[in-house]
């Protein structure tokens, strides 16, 4: 069966860096992308960017580029997403999901992790 | 980059009766290469992630009721539940997928009239 395990809720003040995990079960993990998405406190969805751990081709969104890290270790199946200064504003609930390859491209988001909560305050 | 756009923002149907969502991105998701459109719609439920519906735009994903239908080609795509049931209350999504950064649409609320 497959299964996308996020870590746990987090607490963090803005400024402080933080490091959030995916790990992926009952598939085979470098031959699917993984993405993360943001729903931030009753908003829609936001495409954050995207992973492919078998060679670590990874895209952002312009919104997230230069303000997260995705980054994947192969070797125990995870997929991480980090900042490196929290602000009030990346509250929000955070997905990650995994993505179907097509031709050096990743297709839609067929399995989805259970949500990690970050919230930032002072 | 792609804007997808869905119409309505809300959407009140009375059970039995049928819901209609609608979904429109700024260009073409008509792959030409492999004449497929790459578009998949979610539901998502309060407390709970995304669940995949439909891609391909009209593809049902294994186990989805077959009263959730999806249509469309190029820049227009509709979401179609031909019987609305109670536990089809959520919002519901498109994402496009044709090109990185892939974009959802902003969401539509579903609910019992």
């Amino acid at each position: 069966e497959v299964q996308l395990v996020q870590s746990g809720a987090e607490v963090k003040k803005p400024g402080e860096s933080l490091k959030i995990s995916c790990k992926g079960f009952g598939y085979s993990f470098t031959d699917y992308w993984i993405g993360w998405v943001r729903q931030m406190p009753g908003k829609g969805l936001e495409w954050m960017g995207i992973i492919y751990p078998g060679d670590s081709d990874t895209r952002y969104s312009p919104s997230f580029q230069g303000q997260v890290t995705i980054s994947a270790d192969e070797s125990i199946n995870t997929a991480y997403l980090q900042w490196s200064s929290l602000k009030a504003s990346d509250t929000a609930m955070y997905y990650c999901a995994r993505c179907p390859t097509g031709t050096l491209s990743p297709y839609y988001f067929d399995y989805w992790g259970q949500g990690t909560l970050v919230t930032v305050s002072s | 980059d792609i804007v997808m756009t869905q119409s309505p923002d809300s959407l009140a149907v009375s059970l039995g009766e049928r819901a209609t969502i609608n979904c429109k991105s700024s260009q073409t998701l008509l792959y030409s290469f492999d004449n497929k459109n790459y578009l998949a719609w979610y539901q998502q439920k309060p407390g709970q992630p995304p669940k995949l519906l439909i891609y391909w735009a009209s593809t049902r994903e294994s186990g989805v009721p077959d009263r959730f239908s999806g249509s469309g080609s190029g820049t227009d795509f509709t979401l179609t539940i031909s019987s609305l049931q109670a536990e089809d209350v959520a919002v519901y999504y498109c994402l496009q997928y044709y090109s990185t950064p892939h974009s959802f649409g902003q969401g539509t609320k579903l609910e019992i009239k």
